[in-house]
């Protein structure tokens, strides 16, 4: 268990409807980060947040946006979903830097269909 | 741009030495990162390396060479539950993966 817990385990929604994936990353943990897996494209960073302020940005589509809180746990919305869109969504986190290391959640499996 | 890449598949029998190279070009460097990576689960963190040079943590070992763009993961004493993907990461301003490598462990 690497302490960083994300829900929903599954999703499975329709072309066109957005969702809500939820992060809460391990204690103390400031930063956190969203990656993609598919298995045409393999794992993609998508997207930084430190303290609740945007850090860095990867290959984050503009239909998806993500937000981290006060409390620093972190959401990544999804719009107009695709069938494309279907993947494994992993949160991770790590205590300041991204070249601390990284614990990654148990992911999101979200079908789209 | 960068361009991170690693062997698709490796196959090795069980108490055996598997090497996993990974090339790259990146834009930038800030480090190589490795993670291990069981069919359906998430990454888990094996190692780090911003300096040239060997890390060696217990039965895996990973190498770096800034100049030549080039690491790699030393597993040693393969056992069954070594069986799993193999990512490379490089961090310049974001964490870039290569593909993986599926390594095979058998008896």
């Amino acid at each position: 268990d690497s302490g960083v817990t994300q829900t929903p385990k599954h999703l499975i929604t329709a072309t066109g409807q957005r969702v809500t994936l939820r992060c809460s990353p391990r204690s103390g943990d400031l930063s956190v980060y969203w990656y993609q897996q598919s298995l045409d494209q393999g794992l993609q960073f998508l997207i930084q947040y430190y303290n609740g302020e945007e850090r860095a940005k990867g290959n984050i589509l503009e239909r998806f946006s993500a937000q981290q809180f006060p409390d620093l746990h972190s959401e990544l919305n999804l719009s107009s979903l695709e069938l494309g869109d279907s993947a494994l969504y992993f949160c991770a986190s790590s205590e300041r830097t991204p070249t601390d290391t990284q614990y990654f959640g148990p992911g999101t499996r979200l079908t789209v269909l | 741009g960068q361009n991170i890449d690693q062997p698709t598949e490796m196959t090795a029998t069980e108490g055996a030495i598997v090497q996993i190279n990974c090339t790259y070009q990146t834009s930038g460097f800030n480090g190589l990162f490795w993670y291990q990576q069981h069919a359906g689960e998430a990454p888990t963190f094996l190692s780090y390396n911003v300096l040239d040079g060997l890390e060696e943590k217990g039965r895996f070992s990973s190498f770096l060479s800034r100049s030549k763009g080039y690491s790699y993961l030393l597993l040693k004493e393969l056992q069954m539950k070594d069986s799993a993907s193999y990512l490379c990461a490089v961090w310049d301003y974001k964490l870039s993966f290569g593909a993986g490598t599926t390594v095979t462990v058998r008896a």
